[in-house]
């Protein structure tokens, strides 16, 4: 089974810098895709960015981009100039395609704060 | 262009009563996920249909919880009778159809079980 790991629970940054969220995923598929998503206290989660693991050039979204290491299952996201809107639930999460079926499995979540 | 439309917002309930939540997904979109947020996890995917059937609910305790896609828009998702342990934010999603799309999640349902 596919299992998709966040191992910070909570992250801090100040405002203008640069944090690096973790995530690191299990799988025997060769074709699959990977997302971050952004929960904020609305509950509505909403897509940051999202990579296709046959392209090799990894996914930029403005402040977004996202250091994706396939051989080693390996998709953390950088966020640049981080502003205090960034401070949320940080979802990392992996579809694979089966037919019809395209569930998303998620991690655990990191909880961004971001400081003045 | 409007959203994934959910509700209610909240719901508070007793342990065995039953319950139901709406989900209105994107004008268009032929697929509809239910997913399961319990405090502290990611959401977890309790049914997925594809207009009017479903393609994937191995995930979904069947003993209690049902759901239902009315003519390949709407849905409900319906528990009786609830435990303590639904006590969740309940998640709709929609996309198109295809392995490329992207999903789209409404602000979903709050559920407290006392």
């Amino acid at each position: 089974a596919q299992t998709v790991t966040q191992s910070q629970p909570e992250m801090s940054v100040q405002e203008a810098e640069t944090v690096t969220l973790s995530c690191t995923y299990d799988t025997s598929e060769s074709d699959y895709y990977l997302f971050w998503y952004k929960q904020p206290p609305s509950r509505q989660m909403i897509l940051v960015i999202r990579q296709e693991a046959y392209k090799q050039q990894n996914a930029t979204e403005n402040r977004f981009s996202v250091n994706f290491q396939k051989a080693a299952k390996s998709f953390s996201l950088k966020i640049s100039d981080s502003q205090l809107g960034d401070a949320a639930m940080y979802f990392c999460a992996y579809k694979v395609d089966t037919g019809t079926a395209s569930k998303l499995t998620f991690g655990t979540g990191t909880r961004l704060q971001v400081t003045l | 262009e409007a959203g994934v439309a959910q509700s209610p917002r909240y719901k508070i309930i007793e342990k065995r009563q039953s319950v139901a939540f709406w989900c209105n997904p994107i004008s268009g979109h032929a697929t509809l996920y239910w997913y399961q947020q319990i405090l502290g996890q990611g959401p977890k995917l309790l049914i997925q249909f594809q207009n009017n059937g479903v393609v994937d609910d191995s995930q979904l305790p069947k003993d209690r919880f049902s759901a239902e896609r009315l003519k390949g828009v709407d849905s409900t998702l319906k528990i009786q009778p609830a435990k303590l342990e639904d006590s969740a934010v309940y998640l709709c999603a929609s996309s198109l159809m295809g392995p490329r799309n992207i999903q789209y999640f409404g602000a979903g349902t709050r559920l407290s079980v006392l």
